[in-house]
């Protein structure tokens, strides 16, 4: 069974960046089947898929619209983990931010999610 | 800023049914791209209820059901239970955009 378990900080100043980060237990990181995202739900701007690494004999990103240019999304094989970044940082970016597994599909879905994190932008 | 569109409520005494809409356009659902369904219990994150349309994953009882038709899919719940008091939401993917979408989200309400 997979399991997602989220890290990181809950109030972030804007302008500055946000770093999270998702431990995997019950997959790898590197799987040949599957991709992790990072997902994010505001009462503004409902459920908005952020972006997504995966491994198909190399590492690839993708990333949406909405954020591209401030988002980074990095897999960390040692500790079987991903991480987001996401730089200069507004009010409109407060929501909780969600991880989770895209199973291949067409289009993919998503199972399961992390549990959450409730990120705060404001000084 | 959500492109698939679905009613904010729908409310139903226990044993009815329920169904809810999730309203797309050429771009999306009618380009023929499969349609996934999330059950959001209040306080957590989502959780996979129909994927592909029309499938259940393991665990997930048979009185929900998923069909697609056109730029449109639905979410049926028969049988409606107190636990199922929760937001749901449907899932596509944007040719447009190309982006990965998410509907407006609807609130079941059981009376």
């Amino acid at each position: 069974q997979v399991q997602l378990q989220q890290s990181g900080p809950g109030l972030v100043k804007p302008s500055q960046t946000l770093s999270l980060t998702c431990a995997i237990s019950g997959d790898t990181v590197s799987t040949n089947g599957g991709a992790w995202n990072w997902i994010r739900q505001s009462p503004s701007r409902g459920l908005e898929w952020l972006g997504r690494t995966y491994y198909r004999s190399q590492w690839y990103n993708d990333y949406a619209i909405s954020v591209k240019g401030r988002i980074t999304i990095n897999p960390d094989t040692s500790k079987n983990q991903f991480s987001l970044q996401l730089n200069s940082l507004t009010p409109e970016d407060t929501g909780v931010y969600y991880c989770a597994r895209a199973i291949s599909y067409s289009p993919p879905y998503f199972d399961p999610w992390g549990p959450g994190t409730l990120v705060t932008v404001s000084s | 800023q959500s492109v698939l569109t679905q009613p904010p409520s729908v409310s139903g005494a226990p044993g009815q049914r329920v169904t809810i809409s999730c309203t797309g356009s050429s771009s999306n659902i009618g380009a023929g791209y499969d349609v996934h369904w999330y059950q959001q219990l209040p306080g957590t994150a989502p959780k996979l209820l129909i994927y592909g349309n029309t499938n259940r994953p393991s665990g997930v009882p048979d009185r929900f059901s998923g069909s697609n038709s056109g730029t449109s899919a639905s979410l049926a719940i028969t049988g409606l239970q107190a636990e199922d008091e929760a937001d749901y939401y449907c899932q596509s993917y944007d040719g447009s955009l190309s982006d990965y979408v998410f509907g407006t989200g609807t609130k079941v309400t059981v009376l």
